[in-house]
C-alpha cells in the first residue's frame, strides 16, 4: 500500500519552544492530509485538514495559532506546535489519501514537553 | 458521518477466527464501512472497506448485513501480532476525513 512517512518519531522539548513535525506521502500525491492527536488510552482525535496551497481547516476547539499547519507541496505537510507546554504532550499522527477511497497513516510522533 | 458502536474489548485464541462486530444503524446509502487497526504506539493500519457486498483481502474479510446496519470483521486465523485496537468507521464516499470512535481492543492469546 501507499506509504506515509512522518518525522520525527519522537521529540522532547522544553516548555515554550516550538516543534515542527513533517508528514510526507512517499509514492503518491496528496492534495489533502489530516492531522490527529491521541492521548494515552484514548482514540484518535482529528485536529485539522491540511489543504495543499490553501489554509488548513481546523476542528472545533483546536487553536489554529497554536497548531500551525503548512501544506506547501503535494507530498509534504507540516504541523508546528508553537510555544509548547506540557499539556501539548501527546501522540501526533498524520494521514493522507491515495485517491478518494483509502487513507493511510504515518507512524506517529510522540511529543513530550518538559 | 454515521456513528458506530463496537464492544470495548474481545479475546481470541491464537489460530482461531476473530469476529469483530460493529453496529452502524444510521448509515446512509453512500457511506462506506472502513476498518483500521492500531497496534500500540503506531499509526493506524488500513485493513479493509466495503459498501454493500462482502469483501475479502489478504488480511481479513468484511461481512456487511443486507440492511447495512451492522458488519463483522473476520480475521480467519488470528496471531499474536493481531493484538491491537480495531476501529470500525463509516465515511462518505469521496470525502476522506475519518472520524474514529473508541474501537475494540482485541487480545490474542496463546
Amino acid at each position: 500500500g501507499a506509504v506515509v512517512s512522518q518525522h520525527p518519531s519522537w521529540v522532547i522539548c522544553k516548555s515554550g519552544t516550538s516543534v515542527k513535525i513533517e508528514c510526507r506521502s512517499l509514492d503518491f500525491q496528496a492534495t489533502t492530509m489530516f492531522w490527529y492527536r491521541q492521548f494515552p488510552k484514548q482514540s484518535l482525535m482529528l485536529m485539522a485538514t491540511s489543504n495543499e496551497g490553501s489554509k488548513a481547516t481546523y476542528e472545533q476547539g483546536v487553536e489554529k495559532d497554536k497548531f500551525l499547519i503548512n501544506h506547501a507541496s503535494l507530498t509534504l505537510s507540516t504541523l508546528t506546535v508553537t510555544s509548547a507546554h506540557p499539556e501539548d504532550s501527546s501522540f501526533y499522527i498524520c494521514s493522507a489519501g491515495e485517491g478518494v477511497e483509502k487513507l493511510f497513516f504515518g507512524s506517529g510522533t510522540q511529543l513530550s514537553v518538559l | 458521518d454515521a456513528k458506530t458502536t463496537q464492544p470495548t474489548s474481545m479475546d481470541c485464541a491464537e489460530g482461531r477466527a476473530a469476529n469483530l462486530p460493529c453496529n452502524h444503524s444510521t448509515i446512509s446509502g453512500n457511506e462506506y464501512v472502513y476498518w483500521y487497526r492500531q497496534i500500540h504506539s503506531q499509526g493506524p493500519q488500513y485493513i479493509i472497506h466495503g459498501l454493500k457486498n462482502n469483501e475479502t483481502n489478504e488480511m481479513a474479510s468484511l461481512i456487511i448485513t443486507e440492511d447495512r446496519k451492522s458488519s463483522t470483521l473476520i480475521l480467519p486465523h488470528a496471531t499474536l501480532r493481531d493484538t491491537a485496537v480495531y476501529y470500525c468507521i463509516v465515511r462518505l464516499t469521496g470525502f476522506q476525513k475519518l472520524v474514529f470512535g473508541t474501537g475494540t481492543r482485541l487480545l490474542v492469546s496463546p
